[in-house]
């Protein structure tokens, strides 16, 4: 079946702009996270949704940064006045969820490139 | 102490070798572990759940030390594709919350 897709595969954008990022989940996988990695360096974690539940944006590195899925399904990841050190691999995952310890599923991820 | 600590590497092995990491993490109550792979400028991709029996799929067995909180990958007979970081995955999952803690993963070059 499908995996997890994300959009777009690669954004080059001015500094200060806002940017946009999708993830689509597998379908039916409750939980949904989103991750950023820059060069060399190991997976920060960003946010997590839980089905209906308030999601953990205990990662969120500024308020910059907002993300919201609708309908348990997408998800959209926002960066309001893009910093140079945004620029990173964003990537989405998503799980069953539930109480059973399933592993994530990964998108190819986003590469953001802010000038 | 970190939730989740693995040797960065670099392991430079020669093909046909035997190596093994291990990856130690802080949460005694820590119910689920997996082992991901990540090649070069790629997602990490699961390569294998680890069961508190221990477990073994092909090449690769991982194994579970609850009492010493680690977890463990071995590898036999490297082969040159075994090449990537290996990453391990820690989960809490506790009354369905599933936020995981992923390693910054431990490097492997397997030579020729």
């Amino acid at each position: 079946g499908a995996g997890v897709s994300q959009s777009p595969s690669n954004k080059v954008t001015e500094k200060g702009k806002d940017v946009e990022l999708r993830c689509d989940p597998i379908s039916g996988h409750t939980a949904l996270y989103w991750y950023r990695q820059s060069l060399g360096q190991g997976l920060e974690f960003l946010i997590y949704f839980q089905g209906n539940s308030a999601p953990d944006k205990s990662g969120l590195p500024s308020d910059r940064f907002s993300a919201e899925r609708t309908g348990g399904s997408v998800s959209t990841l926002t960066i309001q006045r893009t910093q140079q050190e945004d620029s990173a691999v964003y990537l989405c995952a998503s799980s069953t969820g539930g109480g059973a310890g399933q592993p994530q599923h990964f998108g190819d991820g986003t590469r953001l490139s802010i000038l | 102490r970190k939730e989740v600590e693995q040797d960065p590497g670099p392991f430079n092995v020669p093909e046909g070798a035997t190596v093994a990491f291990n990856c130690t993490y802080s949460n005694s109550a820590s119910q689920s572990f997996f082992w991901y792979r990540q090649d070069c400028r790629k997602e990490p991709k699961l390569l294998m759940s680890v069961y508190s029996s221990g477990n073994e799929d092909g090449r690769f067995t991982a194994q579970l030390n609850r009492a010493s909180q680690y977890i463990s990958l071995l590898i036999r007979d490297s082969k040159l594709s075994d090449s990537a970081t290996y990453l391990c995955v820690v989960n809490p999952n506790s009354g369905g919350y599933q936020k995981v803690t992923f390693g910054t993963g431990t490097k492997l070059q397997v030579i020729p």
